[in-house]
């Protein structure tokens, strides 16, 4: 069964410092997400990408985030300078379209700062 | 009011028992609604879309009733293996998915 791959599965990095976390969506699938969950609260959506540009974004994604498909298989979050409050696990989804569509989500990457 | 609001549980049941949970949405506009499981420090995985004339997957039963914004998911005759936080979920044509918190479920030999 096709699924979605996120690596690293989990991250540890130093307050301030860039992270970027990689995921490869499922091939036949256009539309991309992050989500992140903060632990012990609910999944939000951070993020959508679909033509090869954002077309969404939540008021969590400031200027210290950024996407990137860097080409046809990988989908990236990064952030710039990583504070305190960034600790969460970060989900990535796809699916193959945003009409009422169900979305999969990868196993996530746990990011810690410290 | 929160978009998408659940009781967060726990609900602690023995094995075999029937259980309901139940879910609000805000936005009348919402067109898709699905009930995720999410196993603990785990991603959510797809347990069922809703649609309108409910829909039943084993022992798991869904409900809509979109004058009143509420999906309810049943589950009959409950396992250990079904102890997990179930996400209720809503989304809106093209917009991104909106999860509630979740209701934790803990199934009790």
């Amino acid at each position: 069964e096709p699924e979605v791959t996120q690596t690293p599965s989990h991250q540890v990095t130093q307050m301030g410092q860039e992270v970027i976390l990689r995921c490869v969506p499922i091939s036949n699938h256009l539309y991309f997400y992050w989500y992140r969950q903060i632990l012990g609260q609910k999944v939000e959506f951070l993020v959508s990408f679909y033509n090869n540009e954002i077309s969404e974004k939540s008021e969590i994604f400031d200027d210290q985030f950024s996407v990137e498909r860097p080409d046809g298989s990988n989908f990236t979050l990064k952030i710039r300078s990583t504070k305190l409050e960034d600790s969460a696990m970060y989900f990535c989804a796809s699916s193959d379209s945003t009409a009422n569509t169900e979305a999969f989500f990868g196993q996530g990457t746990r990011l810690t700062v410290v | 009011r929160k978009e998408v609001e659940q009781d967060p549980g726990p609900f602690n049941v023995p094995e075999g028992a029937t259980v309901a949970f139940n879910c609000t949405y805000s936005n009348s506009a919402s067109q898709s609604f699905f009930w995720y499981r999410q196993d603990c420090r785990k991603e959510p995985k797809l347990l069922m879309s809703v649609y309108s004339s409910g829909n039943e997957d084993g022992r798991f039963t869904a409900q809509l009733n979109r004058a009143s914004q509420y999906i309810s998911l049943l589950i009959r005759d409950s396992k250990l293996s079904d102890s997990a936080t179930y996400l209720c979920v809503v989304g809106r044509g093209n917009t991104p998915l909106v999860f509630g918190k979740g209701t934790r479920l803990s199934v009790i030999a």
